[in-house]
């Protein structure tokens, strides 16, 4: 079952150092999310992409978020001089293209940064 | 914009309970419904969806009915098992409020544990 993986699942780091996430999506999907998730919080929407154009990204993407998907396979999330309001989990999501039909995300494991 | 609001938890219940977890959203245009949920150490799962007024949608006994009219989508099962301890989310999709992202608004989570 090659579902969505993501790398690596735990990242503790220090303030102001920089740090990047990887997600691989489901081979066949085309769209590709990216949440962030804090305690005791549901996830919430950072970007998306389909295929390798970045569509949409949230008012919470500040400037020293980075999120690429070359060649509309895996995809990166950098975040450049951490703080510590970055800790959290950062969650990856895959879906197929349907037009004008929703199809089911499917999530992965996450990564959860600290930052100290 | 869409916001999503469940009732908060923790919830516990004993086995064989009957479970209802409350669920109401805010949506600018007609948005799809979700549950997911988390079991401990695990990724988010879908647990069932409904894309129109009175669907009703199920999946391993738990059932949830879109009630526009209420804007509610309750999530209840008739007779939980410890196997179901897990945070449950209530999300929406609004296609129309993001460019056609599907991106997904969710609920702060509700946290289940069952007792035997």
């Amino acid at each position: 079952d090659t579902g969505v993986s993501q790398d690596p699942r735990h990242k503790i780091t220090k303030r102001g150092q920089n740090v990047t996430f990887r997600c691989d999506p489901i081979s066949e999907h085309n769209r590709l999310y990216w949440y962030r998730q804090t305690l005791g919080q549901g996830p919430e929407f950072l970007t998306y992409f389909q295929n390798e154009a970045q569509l949409e990204k949230s008012r919470l993407l500040s400037d020293r978020f980075s999120a690429e998907r070359p060649k509309g396979s895996f995809s990166t999330l950098e975040i450049q001089h951490t703080e510590q309001g970055d800790s959290a989990m950062y969650l990856c999501a895959s879906s197929k293209d349907r037009a004008g039909v929703y199809n089911e995300q499917f999530f992965g494991p996450g990564t959860r940064l600290t930052v100290l | 914009g869409n916001s999503v609001t469940q009732m908060e938890g923790p919830v516990t219940l004993s086995e064989e309970a009957f479970l209802t977890i409350n669920c109401t959203y805010t949506a600018t245009g007609y948005p799809s419904l979700f549950w997911y949920v988390q079991y401990p150490g695990e990724g988010l799962q879908l647990l069932l969806k409904a894309t129109k007024a009175d669907d009703k949608g199920s999946n391993k006994g738990f059932e949830a009915t879109y009630r526009k009219e209420t804007t509610s989508f309750h999530l209840e099962k008739g007779s939980v098992q410890v196997s179901d301890s897990a945070v449950y989310f209530c999300a929406l999709s609004d296609r129309f409020s993001g460019a056609g992202s599907y991106q997904l608004t969710f609920g702060k989570g509700t946290k289940l544990s069952v007792i035997p």
